[in-house]
């Protein structure tokens, strides 16, 4: 069985750049979680799905940043005008039915704002 | 809020030891999930083991089990027979379910090293 999906591995942006994560879940997982993880820290929420639909979004730092997921499968998260302080590991997660269940992990993205 | 804390910021034993890491934890939930994880040196992030509360067992995973110490709001992750390949950050996670979010929120983390 596939294991969650993501890319790219790596991005390093200027300061004002836009950027896009991608996530592919494992199949048949209904649920999938977007977190931050900064330097030394453990991960952060931002936004979670079930199927298509957003859950929560209330972690979502600022308008700079958006996440979709139209056909509840795959999703993006993308943010607009990047700032040095958006520097991070973005991983995403899904998991069956919501997060009392094992949420799986991708490989994540880590980002530099320079 | 729930609040998940992991006090230890790193650890070093020797191979072939047991190793007991700490994590207590703060929810208004009767019913909760805990989690623990592990975090490789290239970021890779892969579940361990889970206690339910409702369980009085605590769970084994092979050479990982919990102590579960529910009216000390405790849940703390041993190692037993240590290997090199054990070094990496262990995460204490907690499943929350309040005003219809469903959350997992980790703690900080604890470095474990495993010297030879």
């Amino acid at each position: 069985e596939a294991g969650v999906t993501q890319s790219p591995r790596y991005a390093v942006l200027q300061e004002g750049q836009a950027v896009s994560f991608w996530c592919d879940p494992i199949s048949g997982h209904d649920t999938l979680y977007w977190y931050q993880q900064p330097r030394d820290q453990g991960p952060q929420l931002l936004v979670y799905f079930r199927d298509e639909a957003v859950i929560d979004n209330s972690q979502l730092p600022s308008d700079r940043f958006s996440a979709v997921r139209p056909k509840g499968t795959n999703s993006t998260l993308k943010i607009q005008s990047a700032k040095q302080g958006d520097t991070a590991t973005y991983l995403c997660a899904s998991s069956f039915m919501g997060s009392q269940n094992t949420l799986y992990f991708g490989a994540g993205t880590r980002l530099s704002v320079l | 809020a729930q609040k998940v804390t992991q006090t230890q910021t790193s650890i070093s034993v020797m191979e072939k030891t047991t190793v007991t890491m700490d994590c207590v934890y703060e929810t208004r939930d009767s019913s909760y999930f805990l989690f623990w994880y592990k975090q490789t040196a290239s970021g890779e992030i892969v579940f361990l083991i889970r206690q339910d509360s409702y369980k009085k067992e605590n769970a084994t995973e092979g050479h990982y089990s919990l102590n579960f110490q529910k009216p000390k709001s405790s849940i703390g992750l041993i190692i037993t027979a240590t290997q090199i390949e054990d070094s990496a950050v262990y995460f204490c996670a907690m499943r929350e379910n309040t005003e219809g979010a469903d959350r997992l929120t980790f703690g900080k983390g604890t470095q474990l090293i495993i010297q030879p």
